[in-house]
């Protein structure tokens, strides 16, 4: 099985401006979490979706949203961007819920100038 | 409150000798513990989980982890490191439960393991 996938790799955005990340899960996963690591805070929890649902929530501020679509594929959006989201942001499935593993996709690099 | 402490910020092995990166944890009820292994520029490859059962877990590329009920941790070990296993590893724990069928994995900081040829 393809692994999980993640578009773009990389990404250079100015301050004020919004993004959108995409995550394809593994064929048959239905939960897709987002995680943001930085070096100070390192990893944390965003945000978790399952058929469609947002379930679970991390505590960042509503400038982070996301959705998933039907297929379980899922994007997270970030708007009015601020230097401090400069960060690798992971997008992970598990094929029920988070109870079962969860496998990493490989990533996108933001950058905010 | 779940938490995870790695409390070793970078451990330094010299190649064919034995490894450990130390984890503990804190969480109510029964742990779901998980290492994963991150490569530079790469996202997180999961390495082994212990949900129940054996306190001796094994999982990829020859690492295992010891669960400890009584101490509250969870150390990943390795009988002999090799270079390539350089990398950075975090511990998490499953946790807090949403309410809503969902968990989220609260992480260590991580460990940056050297191994030294």
């Amino acid at each position: 099985k393809a692994g999980v996938t993640q578009t773009p790799r990389y990404l250079i955005k100015t301050r004020g401006q919004q993004v959108t990340l995409s995550c394809s899960p593994i064929s048959g996963h239905r939960s897709v979490s987002w995680y943001q690591q930085t070096p100070g805070q390192g990893l944390q929890f965003l945000f978790e979706y399952f058929s469609e649902t947002q379930r679970n929530k991390g505590n960042f501020p509503g400038r982070f949203s996301g959705r998933q679509f039907s297929n379980s594929r899922s994007e997270m959006n970030v708007s009015t961007l601020e230097l401090g989201d400069s960060a690798l942001y992971l997008c992970a499935s598990s094929p029920l819920d988070l109870a079962d593993t969860q496998y990493f996709g490989p990533g996108t690099r933001l950058t905010v100038l | 409150a779940q938490s995870v402490a790695q409390p070793e910020d970078q451990v330094n092995v010299a190649e064919g000798n034995p490894l450990t990166v130390k984890c503990t944890y804190s969480v109510s009820g029964n742990p779901y513990l998980f290492w994963y292994v991150q490569y530079p520029n790469r996202g997180l490859q999961f390495l082994l989980k212990y949900i129940t059962g054996d306190n001796l877990v094994k999982g990829s590329y020859g690492f295992e982890a010891e669960f400890n009920k009584s101490q509250t941790s969870f150390h990943l070990k390795k009988p002999s490191a090799l270079v390539s296993d350089s990398a950075l590893y975090f511990c998490a724990v499953r946790g807090p439960y949403s309410g809503a069928g969902s968990y989220q994995l609260t992480f260590g900081k991580g460990t940056k393991l050297s191994v030294i040829p």
